[in-house]
């Protein structure tokens, strides 16, 4: 079935940078653009940032922008999320999700759990 | 960038109730909005994206209307298994922005 599936839980020191993995599987990887959404603890969802898959083009919401860096390996159809200059404001769930264009966000991976911690 | 804004942000309802929900786009974004339903300690789900296409699978309790840059998730009838915290996503062009979610509970 179509699946996304992540990585598992980080802890990060302050200052540190964090990368996350979103797997796809049961659909052609090229198709769908993976974007990348965050929620902090009892806090609603917020948009970091979105890759297409099949060009390598991406794109970020402003307060990311210098420290996301998102990529693909077409060979194992794996989605990267790169957040650079850790704080603790970015402790928060992680997670991918599927999107084609004039749709939403249909499949989304289980969340990883990134902790920024001293 | 496009403001959404979302509301209320908390409702309580009886079961069997009629809930509206509403989102309002600071600017036109034609009817590329989406909402989801997310449980507590669960993953956002896809109910409606188009302002008004349902995904398969989600009741027919649920349904969206557009009217200008304003969107509303209406549940016909409340339902426990309800109980669930929706949000509004616009996504005609990126920043692809939430609302900042509605928590709907049963009284």
């Amino acid at each position: 079935q179509v699946q996304l599936m992540q990585s598992g839980a980080e802890v990060r020191k302050p200052g540190a940078s964090v990368k996350v993995s979103c797997r796809a599987s049961g659909y052609i990887f090229d198709t769908f653009d993976i974007n990348w959404v965050r929620q902090a603890t009892g806090q609603g969802l917020e948009f970091m940032g979105y890759m297409k898959p099949d060009s390598g083009e991406s794109g970020s919401a402003q307060k990311f922008q210098g420290r996301l860096t998102m990529t693909r390996d077409t060979s194992t159809n794996t989605a990267y999320m790169d957040l650079s200059s850790l704080s603790f404001d970015d402790t928060a769930v992680y997670f991918c999700a599927r999107k084609r264009f004039g749709e939403g966000m249909d499949v989304w991976g289980q969340g990883t759990t990134v902790t920024v911690s001293s | 960038d496009v403001q959404m804004t979302q509301s209320p942000s908390s409702l309580s309802a009886s079961v069997g109730d009629r809930v509206t929900i509403t989102c309002r786009a600071s600017q036109d974004i034609s009817n590329y909005l989406a909402w989801y339903q997310q449980n507590p300690g669960k993953v956002p789900r896809l109910l409606i994206d188009v302002a008004s296409t349902l995904q398969p699978g989600v009741p027919s309790r649920f349904s969206g209307s557009a009217f200008g840059t304003v969107f509303i998730l209406t549940i016909s009838s409340l339902q426990p298994e309800d109980v669930a915290t929706y949000y509004c996503q616009k996504y005609d062009r990126a920043p692809l922005t939430f609302g900042g979610g509605t928590k709907v509970e049963i009284k």
